[in-house]
């Protein structure tokens, strides 16, 4: 079945510490890859996509992600995070251009604790 | 600029009522959909709709209907709540009918509870 697979339910880090999520799905071809953020009692934000190109993708509050293509893989990396980097971080993919259905399917979710 | 905008923030219904949720957003977007937000289940698709007058089921659509007779606004009913649909739900709406090549924009969520 298609999906997205998020290996990491819970991480537990201390400030400072490096940080990798990691992301695979199941869909052959080109697809759109997002990594979305959830802070505590808020809504989903987009932290960073990638679409084409560069296959290393800069995003907000210095996340970045690395689309491994052969892999199937779109992890998250931050170098040194933070306590405010605390949150739920959901990977996404839309499927490629032939499902002609306009979803996009979510990851199980990965919840970050950082302590200070 | 509200964005996308859903009342309630919370609600608890007994097993069989009905209610509906409200999503509206002011961005004249073509695409909105509804997910629902489960521990250790991410969130998952109930339906879309590409545009007023055309909706689709997702991947849990059981149990729920949606309507767009607006481009604004995009209702999810709960036709006889049972307890399995205790969830905190999501609408969110996209600028494009088609494929999402660009963020979704979520509202703020609903908290459901079904005793």
């Amino acid at each position: 079945a298609q999906s997205v697979s998020q290996h990491n339910h819970h991480v537990i880090l201390s400030e400072a510490a490096s940080l990798e999520l990691g992301c695979n799905y199941s869909y052959g071809g080109t697809v759109n890859l997002f990594w979305y953020v959830q802070y505590p009692g808020q809504h989903l934000q987009l932290l960073l996509k990638y679409f084409s190109g560069d296959p290393l993708v800069k995003g907000i509050k210095g996340f970045e992600a690395e689309f491994i293509k052969s892999k199937f893989s779109f992890n998250l990396r931050k170098p040194s995070v933070q306590w405010s980097d605390t949150a739920e971080y959901f990977c996404a993919v839309n499927p490629p251009w032939w499902d002609s259905s306009y979803k996009l399917i979510f990851g199980s979710g990965t919840r970050l604790l950082v302590r200070p | 600029n509200a964005g996308v905008t859903q009342t309630p923030k919370f609600q608890v219904l007994k097993t069989g009522q009905s209610m509906t949720l409200q999503c509206a957003q002011d961005m004249n977007h073509e695409y909105m959909s509804w997910y629902r937000q489960d521990p250790g289940m991410g969130l998952r698709l109930i339906h879309y709709s590409v545009g007023a007058g055309i909706t689709d089921q997702g991947e849990v659509p059981n149990g729920y209907n949606v309507s767009r007779s607006t481009t604004e606004d995009f209702p999810l009913r709960l036709l006889s709540a049972a307890p399995s649909q205790t969830s905190v739900y999501f609408c969110a709406s996209h600028r494009a009918p088609g494929r999402i090549n660009s963020p979704l924009h979520f509202g703020n969520g609903t908290r459901l509870t079904v005793t």
